[in-house]
Parts: structure tokens; sequence; C-alpha cells
């Protein structure tokens, strides 16, 4: 079985630039969430999708961050304009049970460096 | 006050010893998971707990429901457990995650 599969795995920008970050999770999982890690700190939730529908984006920074899950598939993370705070390793994961997480599944992350 | 606390926050050992690393928490959860985060790589889901106890391998992982804690424990440590192991909440839907312990074990 594939697991979460998250593209690119390192990106670097200049402040100002848009970056897209993708995430295909396990087929039939419809949970799909994202998470950061900012240097130095601990992970923080951004968004939680169940299928296409934003269940929860109470993480998300700002109006900078746009994420989106079309047809209920893969999902894009797009930052736009990029800023220096937003360096860190952005994470994906997938479950079929929100509620318990079981089946957790993580991606191994997107390195963004912004300059 | 933080909903979940993880201690200690860096613990060095020496290869071989016996490893504990706990979780703290303060809400009700429906799960706990404990990841493992090795340098410059992913997330590993070792654990997902939402009772009792669970082995695999050199790991085991306890959780306590009515005092809110776990614990992660590696027997016979070596050089590769070195990672940042992370306490995973589950509440409702939302996801707590803790600060991670960062664990070196020396040859």
């Amino acid at each position: 079985e594939a697991g979460v599969t998250q593209f690119p795995s390192h990106s670097v920008i200049e402040k100002g630039q848009t970056v897209t970050l993708r995430c295909d999770p396990i087929s039939g999982h419809d949970n799909l969430y994202w998470y950061r890690r900012v240097m130095g700190k601990e992970i923080k939730f951004l968004l939680h999708f169940v299928k296409e529908s934003k269940q929860d984006e109470s993480g998300m920074p700002n109006n900078r961050f746009l994420a989106e899950r079309t047809g209920g598939t893969y999902s894009t993370l797009k930052v736009q304009p990029a800023e220096l705070e937003d360096s860190g390793v952005y994470f994906c994961a997938s479950s079929q049970n929100s509620r318990t997480g079981h089946g957790y599944t993580f991606g191994s992350g997107t390195r963004l460096t912004v300059v | 006050k933080n909903e979940v606390e993880q201690s200690p926050q860096n613990l060095t050992a020496q290869e071989g010893e016996f490893i504990t690393i706990n979780c703290s928490y303060s809400v009700g959860i429906s799960a706990l998971h404990w990841l493992q985060q090795h340098p410059g790589g992913g997330i590993v889901s070792l654990f997902m707990l939402s009772s009792g106890k669970k082995k695999h391998g050199r790991l085991i992982a306890t959780i306590n429901i009515q005092e809110k804690h776990s614990s992660l424990h590696i027997t016979a440590s070596h050089p590769r457990d070195s990672a940042v192991y992370i306490c995973l909440l589950n509440r409702d839907d939302k996801i707590i995650f803790g600060k991670g312990t960062r664990l070196h074990i020396l040859p």
C-alpha cells in the first residue's frame, strides 16, 4: 500500500514568491490533515479535510495560506506571498477515522525555506 | 496551562539503557498517539492508545485514562532510537501535539 506522499520534499523560494505544496493521501482515507513545524517550535495543526470539505481550518495562520482538496483526493497548500516566517516543515497526514485517528499515516514532509 | 505536556524535553542516554518518556494531558481525549520523527525525516506513528498497554518490539506504550498520563518506554536502547518522540492527542475531531522529547542515545 502506498503511503502518504508529499511533493516537493524541499523548496527554497524568495520572499514574496508563491509556493504550492501537494499531499497525496492513502487511497480511501477521507481525512486529510496539514501541519507545520516552524523552526524551534512544536508541530502545529493547520487544517483538516473530510473528503473535499474543510472540517476545521482554525490553525491556518493567515489568508496567505490557501488549502484545497478537489474531488476529495489529493490536497494542495498554497502560500502566497511567502514570508520569511513561513519557513519550516509542512506535514500532511491521512486517516480513515477522524475521531480516534486510527490509521494515521504521515507524509515525509516538505521542507520550505523562504529567503 | 498547556493541554499536553511532555517530559523530559531532552534526554541523552547510553546505549542499552531503559528509556521512559512521559506525556500528561489535561483534557478528555478519545485516543493518544506516540509518534517518532528522525532528524530530517518524516513522522512515523508508533502507537495509538485508548486504554491499557501496547508493545511493539523494544517499544512499550502505556496509558492511564484516569490519571491522564501516558508513557513510552524503550528497552535496550540503541543509537538508531535517537529521534524526537511526540505525544499526540485526539480530542473530538481536534488534534493536539506535544512539544516532543528529543532523545539521543550514545554508542
